[in-house]
């Protein structure tokens, strides 16, 4: 069974530019959720899409927009990218049970640096 | 969103049991305590999940005493493969849709 996975695995962009992140949920899972990971910091929660639609989002600018797809993948896409962009992306995926989000599993991660 | 408070870091020998205690004083009812474990450059590990008392499995085992406002994170015979960031988290609520927020975590080093 496999878990979550991530792709790809390192990138790297110039400013300005657009990215394209994307995963796959654990089998079995209908949500996920993408944060972001700066070097030395814990996991900042970018948004959450359940059903296709994004359902609740963190602090962060229109630039971060994304998409969920019928089969549950998702992807993460960041416009006009900036050097303070570089970071670990992580997707999490869960099962919505019972009106909430069950425990939620993480991907390897995407690497992104932004030059 | 529940804040948490856990130690910056800890150091440990191998062999030794290793426990971590996370404050939670403005957990809700709904809120359950989960534990991550991360490595350089990984993503986060579900370690462990609680609501009330004790849970253990092959892992660890996660502590909750009846206020639930802390829980204990224990590691038993930890070896060097321990040494990574664990991440206590409270959450999510029904009305939260899954938001998790990470705190700075705890380091945890373990030497020979």
């Amino acid at each position: 069974d496999a878990g979550v996975t991530q792709s790809p695995t390192h990138l790297i962009k110039t400013r300005g530019q657009q990215v394209t992140l994307r995963c796959s949920p654990k089998s079995g899972h209908d949500t996920v959720s993408w944060y972001q990971q700066a070097l030395g910091q814990g996991p900042q929660f970018i948004f959450q899409y359940y059903e296709e639609e994004e359902r609740q989002r963190g602090n962060f600018p229109d630039r971060f927009s994304g998409h969920q797809f019928p089969n549950y993948s998702s992807e993460l896409n960041v416009n006009a990218l900036l050097l303070g962009d570089s970071a670990l992306y992580l997707c999490a995926s869960s099962l919505q049970r019972g009106g909430r989000t069950d425990t939620q599993y993480f991907g390897p991660g995407t690497r992104l640096t932004v030059l | 969103l529940a804040k948490t408070t856990q130690p910056v870091s800890m150091d440990s020998y191998e062999g030794q049991e290793v426990n971590i205690t996370c404050s939670h004083n403005n957990i809700a009812t709904n809120d359950y305590i989960t534990w991550y474990q991360q490595f350089p450059s990984q993503g986060p590990r579900f370690i462990i999940q609680g609501y009330k008392t004790k849970v253990t499995n092959e892992v660890a085992s996660l502590f909750i005493p009846a206020d639930r406002k802390s829980s204990t994170l224990s590691l038993p015979r930890v070896s060097l493969s321990d040494t990574a960031v664990y991440y206590c988290l409270v959450g999510p609520s029904t009305d939260s849709w899954g938001k998790l927020q990470f705190g700075a975590g705890t380091q945890v080093v373990v030497t020979p």
